[in-house]
């Protein structure tokens, strides 16, 4: 079954830096999404891209926060200073071709660990 | 937002089957059903979805009472593998992003 790449699996970080998460989503999908899940909480919704540009963001996805998809097959998200309530699981996500079909649905990536200290 | 309602936790015996139950009132006439579950911090995996109509696949039977304002996803046979949170999410099957509620831990017992 194709899947959804996502590394590192473990990004380590100083309060600060720049971080870049990186995802390769199933290469025929059109949308594409960013979720977070800090440790012992729900999964959230951080942002959707679709056509080359961002078609519903949360209220966490604020201007620290940026995404791209800088050569037609890798997804990333951008994370300009980050702090310490960063630290989270993130995962991507892409789905189907836009048949709007019942076989349309989210394959989730195995996500990135990043700690922020 | 999530718009769904789940137990927080279920235990189920192994090879019994497991029930677990969603309410979805507030459900849009277009909105689909999803089942997804996460096992540990993994990416959350699909399992079943529909619409109306009563679905089944190989991991799962998904029964949508015909109001659609609830639904039930069933394990036939419960493996200690299945222990994992089990979310029940309403979503439009073309581009659009899933909110998740709290879910229910389920944990299989020997």
């Amino acid at each position: 079954e194709p899947e959804v790449t996502q590394t590192p699996s473990h990004q380590v970080t100083q309060m600060g830096q720049e971080v870049i998460l990186r995802c390769v989503p199933i290469s025929n999908h059109l949308y594409f999404y960013w979720y977070r899940q800090i440790l012992g909480q729900k999964v959230e919704f951080l942002v959707s891209f679709y056509n080359n540009e961002i078609s519903e963001k949360s209220e966490i996805f604020d201007d620290q926060f940026s995404v791209e998809r800088p050569d037609g097959s890798n997804f990333t998200l951008k994370i300009r200073s980050t702090k310490l309530e960063d630290s989270a699981m993130y995962f991507c996500a892409s789905s189907g071709g836009g048949t709007g079909t019942k076989e349309e649905k989210l394959f989730f990536g195995s996500g990135t660990q990043l700690s922020v200290l | 937002d999530a718009k769904t309602t789940q137990p927080p936790s279920m235990d189920c015996a192994e090879g019994r089957a497991a029930n677990l139950p969603c309410n979805h009132s507030t459900i849009s006439g277009n909105e689909y059903v999803y089942w997804y579950r996460q096992i540990h911090s993994q990416g959350p995996q699909y399992i079943i979805h529909g619409l109306k109509n009563n679905e089944t696949n190989e991991m799962a039977s998904l029964i949508i009472t015909e109001d659609r304002k609830s639904s039930t996803l069933i394990l036939p046979h419960a493996t200690l593998r299945d222990t994992a949170v089990y979310y029940c999410i309403l979503g439009y099957p073309t581009g659009n992003q899933f909110y998740f509620g709290t879910g229910t831990s389920l944990t299989v017992i020997p």
